[in-house]
């Protein structure tokens, strides 16, 4: 166990429908990410969040959005949904902002939320 | 622009038998790091082992260990004593210092009896 908990575990939702994910960080992590797993575009990194801050984008779409709250849970916003969107959604946590290297920089991933767009 | 290449989409094993997962990375950047994530069928990114740019020795993590070859840009990951367990599928990643964590697309591994 990561200590990561994202909910909910299994999503099924239609087109143009909005979905809220939600991320608990392991305690003492400040930093939270968020990940998009498929099997066409592999792990693509979203967005990261440091203590309430947005940090750094990646190839996060416009109709999705997240924030990190100032319990350090994070939620992640998909709007509009389409068929393309369904896949695996990680959020993982670190307790540093990204900015170092070295070990300590790892991330500890949650189990996932699998979104299914139909 | 950091890239990661893992260009084993399976590989097969026996227990006991040691096996090598292929990563090749493409940076400019002299500092970075390296990581190992483990996928099972269960879904959950477990973290297996890191290396960074200017460790001078390789890294080992248990019966996993990461051959380093900085000059041909290569990090590939060392299982050694192949366990039924070991079934998943393998990650390489990398990221610069102020970057977020980048990914290849993974290999799968089956470890058969």
């Amino acid at each position: 166990d990561s200590g990561v908990t994202q909910t909910p575990k299994h999503l099924i939702t239609a087109t143009g429908q909005r979905v809220t994910l939600r991320c608990s960080p392991r305690s003492g992590d400040l930093s939270v990410y968020w990940y998009q797993q498929s099997l066409d575009q592999g792990l693509q990194f979203l967005i990261q969040y440091y203590n309430g801050e947005e940090r750094a984008k990646g190839n996060i779409l416009e109709r999705f959005s997240a924030q990190q709250f100032p319990d350090l849970h994070s939620e992640l916003n998909l709007s509009s949904l389409e068929l393309g969107d369904s896949a695996l959604y990680f959020c993982a946590s670190s307790v540093t902002p990204g900015s170092g290297l070295g070990q300590g920089e790892k991330l500890f991933f949650g189990s996932g939320t699998q979104l299914s767009v139909l | 622009a950091q890239k990661i290449t893992q260009t084993q989409p399976g590989m097969f094993v026996q227990e006991k038998e040691a096996v090598t997962l292929d990563c090749t990375y493409d940076t400019s950047d002299p500092s970075y790091g390296l990581f190992w994530y483990k996928q099972p069928s269960s879904g959950e990114m477990i973290f297996l082992i890191y290396q960074g740019s200017y460790d001078q020795q390789n890294a080992t993590e248990g019966r996993y260990s990461l051959n380093f070859q900085k000059a041909r840009k290569s990090a590939n990951l060392v299982i050694s004593a192949s366990q039924l367990g070991d079934s998943a599928m393998y990650f390489c990643a990398m990221r610069k210092a102020g970057t977020a964590l980048i990914f290849g697309k993974g290999t799968t591994l089956s470890v058969s009896s």
